[in-house]
Parts: C-alpha cells; sequence; structure tokens
C-alpha cells in the first residue's frame, strides 16, 4: 500500500457544514494526488500537490480546496459540502523509481452528503 | 494526454488468458501506456506500463504494437481474484503525471 492512509475512511454529513478529508504517506514522496470516483466516470483529479505548499487545480476543482503544510499529509477540504460531492475520494502518491513514475493508492474515503 | 478506448467489459474462462485490448491511435511519442486495475471498493493498483517495447512481470504482460496505437494487456492464467475493472492510460513521464482515467474493461473471471 506503499504507506498511504486515509481518514476518515467513511462519513456521513449534512449540506453545507464543511468537511476535510486526510491523506496520510510515510515514505516522503514529493507528489500527492486526490481523485474522486463516481458511477460512470472512473476516477478525477480534483487537486494535486508537487511539493509542500505547492498545489494545483486538477480538472474537477471547484468546491474544494487543498492543503500541504508538511510533506507526509495533503488535506482535502469541502468548503461547505453539497449533494453532488457525495462521491469516494482517493488519494495517491507517485513514486518514482528506475525512470518510471507510478501511482499508489490508499484505500479510499466514502463520503455521503444528505 | 492521450485519449484511450476499451471495451466496456469482457469475461475470460478461470484459468484461460485474459487479453485487454486498448486503442490509443493519439499517443504521443514520449507517451507511456500505463495499465492499473480496480478490486470493487479498493483503490486502483498499478499493473505494468511499457513506451514501445513489450513488457512482462510478475502480474501480467503488455503488447505495444509497433506503430504504438494500441496495445493488449495479457493475464496469463486469469483466477477469480483477478476480476476487476482494468484501465488503459497514456501519459508523458514529466510534469505532474495525472492519471486521466476512463471507465475502463470490467473484466469478470468465470469459474
Amino acid at each position: 500500500d506503499a504507506g498511504i492512509t486515509q481518514s476518515p475512511r467513511h462519513k456521513v454529513t449534512e449540506t453545507g457544514t464543511p468537511v476535510t478529508l486526510r491523506c496520510h504517506q510515510t515514505e516522503n514522496h514529493r507528489y500527492m494526488y486526490w481523485y474522486r470516483q463516481d458511477p460512470g466516470h472512473g476516477l478525477r483529479l480534483i487537486h494535486y500537490s508537487y511539493g509542500v505548499k505547492d498545489t494545483d487545480k486538477g480538472e474537477v476543482s471547484d468546491g474544494y480546496s487543498v492543503s500541504r503544510s508538511k510533506t507526509e499529509d495533503f488535506l482535502l477540504t469541502l468548503e461547505s459540502a453539497t449533494s453532488s460531492q457525495t462521491s469516494v475520494y482517493f488519494c495517491a502518491i507517485r513514486v518514482t523509481s528506475g525512470g518510471s513514475n507510478e501511482q499508489f493508492f490508499g484505500p479510499g474515503t466514502r463520503l455521503t452528503v444528505l | 494526454d492521450a485519449k484511450t478506448t476499451q471495451p466496456p467489459s469482457m469475461d475470460c474462462a478461470e484459468g484461460r488468458a485474459a487479453n485487454l485490448p486498448c486503442n490509443h491511435s493519439t499517443i504521443s511519442g514520449n507517451e507511456y501506456v500505463y495499465w492499473y486495475r480496480q478490486i470493487h471498493s479498493q483503490g486502483p493498483q498499478y499493473i505494468i506500463h511499457g513506451l514501445k517495447n513489450n513488457e512482462t512481470n510478475e502480474m501480467a504482460s503488455l503488447i505495444i504494437t509497433e506503430d504504438r496505437k494500441s496495445s493488449t494487456l495479457i493475464l496469463p492464467h486469469a483466477t477469480l481474484r483477478d476480476t476487476a475493472v482494468y484501465y488503459c492510460i497514456v501519459r508523458a513521464q514529466t510534469g505532474a503525471n495525472n492519471l486521466f482515467f476512463g471507465t475502463g474493461t470490467r473484466l469478470t473471471v468465470i469459474p
């Protein structure tokens, strides 16, 4: 699992409430990613980080913000959750070795917004 | 990143080889072909990748056509645990390396 954990694993919240999901890695990888997965869409990139305090938007970034104050943690925040943000959220890290770049994914967080 | 086209679903008998095709006709010269799979409710799992030569590892083989416009992932002896959605992705090795997932191929291994 490349030392990736996500918390919480499951969360139910109400529309309009703030939600923060945490991704934690133990191997000091530079790149980290947040994806969401919905039926019929595969995985879609929300935001990614290429270092401490360095982040950029993905294809579905509206309604989400991220922060990376230290290498091991990448936080995804929904400032005011909406029902359309009900999804499964996956965090990933990029491992670079021998000239290749693979991404390894965490176990996912299932978020339900009522 | 180049787009890929995969069949939505396939079946394979247990113990037989599973051959999963992928078309990537707009692939650029610096883009690699990656395969990931996702077993139900788990995070995607890296399988294999290649640029232009055929590749093999402990999980699978990757056959890339000479013009690089298509590829085939081969699971030589499919087991029930190989039932999953398989994603073919093409991307360059530089930059953010975002993975653009399509809807993949749902492989069902039948006993």
